[in-house]
């Protein structure tokens, strides 16, 4: 099944405590990305990568860091997690195109 | 940049009615596309329908279709027969296709809910 596939789908952790979310995809796509989603604001770009070891900044990069040093991983890693980066997290993947975005399940992400 | 408005955060319909949700952009770019996403409760989110800015015709996909007025930037999602498992979170989403960069812009959202 063609998929993006995300992990974990909750995680509360303490500030400062770095962590990754992993994300993969099985599709062979060029193009990842990483959203964050809060009430009000939709989903707003974090960081993205158009293939292997190419990956540039979104619109909300700060805390942040992204890595592609393989076409179907793409991991989303908080270095030191503070409250306001609580939020649900979304990878999602596409080939290049308009064809829209295939999405990961979400990570539920809760910084206390 | 590229902006995606929602204006309606909120709306609820009856079963089996009809229901328009509302979207407008702006952009200078002639050549774009436009998306509708659906995220119901499970927070999946699911591609709904997609428009090319340069065809004229509205797309369909079964029960849901689009009006899109380039001229006024407008990009509106009709429900008809609207079913309960339409209750979800509906995401207007705008995307240039430039270089190899397919970045999504979306909208606020806007909760629908469906009511027996």
């Amino acid at each position: 099944e063609a998929q993006v596939t995300q992990n974990p789908r909750y995680l509360i952790t303490v500030t400062g405590k770095k962590l990754t979310v992993t994300c993969s995809q099985n599709m062979n796509h060029e193009y990842m990305s990483w959203y964050r989603q809060d009430p009000g604001l939709g989903l707003r770009q974090i960081y993205y990568s158009m293939n292997v070891e190419v990956t540039d900044k979104g619109d909300v990069p700060e805390g942040y860091k992204v890595s592609r040093k393989e076409k179907r991983n793409f991991p989303l890693i908080l270095e030191s997690p503070s409250p306001n980066q609580t939020s649900l997290y979304f990878c999602a993947s596409s080939p290049h195109g308009p064809y829209g975005y295939t999405f990961g399940s979400g990570t539920r992400l809760t910084v206390v | 940049a590229q902006t995606v408005t929602q204006s309606q955060p909120e709306m609820s319909v009856q079963e089996a009615e009809t229901v328009t949700l509302s979207c407008t952009y702006d952009t200078s770019e002639n050549n774009y596309y436009l998306f509708w996403y659906k995220q119901p409760p499970s927070r999946q989110m699911i591609l709904v329908i997609r428009q090319e800015a340069y065809k004229q015709q509205n797309a369909t996909e079964n029960r849901f279709s689009v009006n899109f007025q380039k001229a006024a930037k407008s990009f509106s999602l009709k429900i008809s027969d609207s079913q309960l498992g339409d209750t979800a979170m509906y995401f207007c989403a705008f995307m240039r296709v430039q270089g190899g960069s397919e970045k999504l812009v979306f909208g606020k959202g806007m909760k629908l809910t469906v009511n027996p």
